[in-house]
């Protein structure tokens, strides 16, 4: 069964770096999520991205970070400035065009910021 | 604004033990229902979803959850758990709004099952 892949499944940087995020979509999915999960809370949506572009944003999502499809194929999540709270399980999810509400998950990045 | 809470953190059962795990949800529109899992080292997986029509629904692994419309909860149910349902549960819900479609999860709940 295809899967949503993502890499790398933990990723330790310095406050004030730049990470960024990579995620393999399924093959045909056209539409695209990141959530994350700090330890111990809900897991959060950040951000939706379809046609190159962002569908929808949440207020988490501020000027640090970005989204993008480089290659048409990874989707990447970048944090230019990591700040502590940062620090959490990043998800990304997939889901194909007439699937409104199937929306399948990657394993997850752990990013600790120190 | 939206949300959705679970209010059982962690529930330990004895396998054949019946499960109900609680799931509400506060919408002003239309909703959706989902129930994921996570299993001890795997990704979020989808259980069962609600769109509309039969309030009962059925998922994968014997799992069955009921939307009551009027008490605005989604409560998932099994009526014998295994040892192998150990995991993470989450309730989950979206609006259709600007086609992003984005779930707003609850906070979860660990269910541990004992031999």
């Amino acid at each position: 069964e295809p899967e949503v892949t993502q890499t790398p499944s933990h990723q330790v940087t310095q406050m004030g770096q730049e990470v960024i995020l990579r995620c393999v979509p399924i093959s045909n999915h056209l539409y695209f999520y990141w959530y994350r999960q700090i330890l111990g809370q809900k897991v959060e949506f950040l951000v939706s991205f379809y046609n190159n572009e962002i569908s929808e944003k949440s207020e988490i999502f501020d000027d640090q970070f970005s989204v993008e499809r480089p290659d048409g194929s990874n989707f990447t999540l970048k944090i230019r400035s990591t700040k502590l709270e940062d620090s959490a399980m990043y998800f990304c999810a997939t889901r194909e065009a007439d699937k409104v509400y199937e929306q399948y998950f990657g394993p997850g990045t752990r990013l600790t910021v120190t | 604004a939206q949300s959705v809470s679970q209010h059982n953190h962690h529930v330990i059962l004895s396998e054949a033990a019946s499960l109900e795990l609680g799931c509400n949800y506060s919408y002003g529109g239309t909703v959706n229902l989902f129930w994921y899992v996570q299993y001890p080292g795997q990704h979020l997986q989808l259980l069962l979803k609600y769109f509309s029509g039969d309030p009962l629904v059925k998922g994968i692994k014997g799992f069955e959850a009921e939307f009551i419309k009027s008490k605005f909860s989604f409560n998932l149910r099994k009526p014998s758990v295994q040892w192998s349902d150990t995991a993470e549960y989450f309730c989950a819900a979206s609006l259709l709004t600007g086609g992003g479609n984005k779930l707003t999860f609850g906070t979860g709940t660990q269910l541990k099952v004992e031999l």
